[in-house]
């Protein structure tokens, strides 16, 4: 059962776009999320992060966007830049972000094209 | 201040072999969470250990195993293994209190032949 999902495996965007990446959850016990990006051959790195409370948390070119009666939420990259391109991966967990367990979703492949 | 570090970074094992994975926190961190990460299945989470102690575990059957030292270093043991043990291991720390991010290392490939 696929808690967390991200139904897009890849995402191509011309550079100083904004790339939109999606992310949906079914467990309504989840109240903190966050977005890490992965290179190959790296572990993921953390992006930004949302607690429920929020709708909206900004950071630089990164905005996550938390919609709770859809059970959705949005990362979005503006400008988009060549060194955006790697998988980026939404995950959740509980008790507003202290639980031990991310769970995260499948991934989307990023790729910003020049 | 120094990352996460797992080690080793690749390694090959044979069916029905066993494993040790080691993970060293960030200094200071003493929450450290095992993930494993394979094509079909995403990052999964296997346990979680804080002061030596298990505090969370996932959906993985009891070969997956692993301890806790009193420095915080943590290894994950891997028992009669399985070609589809086959993936990326990774290790997260956590600073203990308010909402914080995991941070992960490198990770371990491991691939069983």
């Amino acid at each position: 059962d696929q808690q967390v999902k991200q139904n897009s495996p890849s995402l191509s965007v011309q550079e100083g776009r904004i790339s939109i990446l999606n992310c949906d959850y079914t467990n309504s016990m989840f109240d903190y999320f966050l977005w890490y990006k992965k290179y190959p051959a790296e572990g993921p790195t953390f992006l930004i992060s949302i607690s429920s409370i929020k709708d909206k948390n900004e950071d630089g070119r990164f905005t996550v966007f938390l919609n709770k009666s859809a059970k959705h939420l949005s990362l979005h990259i503006v400008p988009s830049q060549p060194g955006d391109s790697a998988v980026y991966f939404c995950a959740a967990t509980g008790n507003t972000g202290t639980a031990s367990k991310l769970t995260f979703g499948t991934g989307t492949r990023l790729q910003v094209t020049l | 201040k120094a990352g996460v570090t797992q080690t080793p970074r690749y390694l090959i094992k044979t069916r029905g072999q066993q494993v040790t994975l080691s993970c060293s926190p960030i200094s200071g961190h003493r929450s450290v969470s095992w993930y494993q990460q394979t094509p079909g299945q995403g990052l999964q989470f296997l346990f979680e250990y804080f002061s030596e102690t298990q505090r969370n575990k996932g959906n993985f059957p009891g070969r997956f195993s692993g301890r806790q030292f009193s420095n915080s270093r943590s290894e994950m043991n891997v028992s009669t293994l399985e070609l589809g043990d086959s993936a990326l291991y990774l290790c997260a720390s956590r600073a203990q209190g308010s909402p914080t991010e995991a941070f992960f290392g490198q990770g371990t490939r491991l691939t069983v032949v």
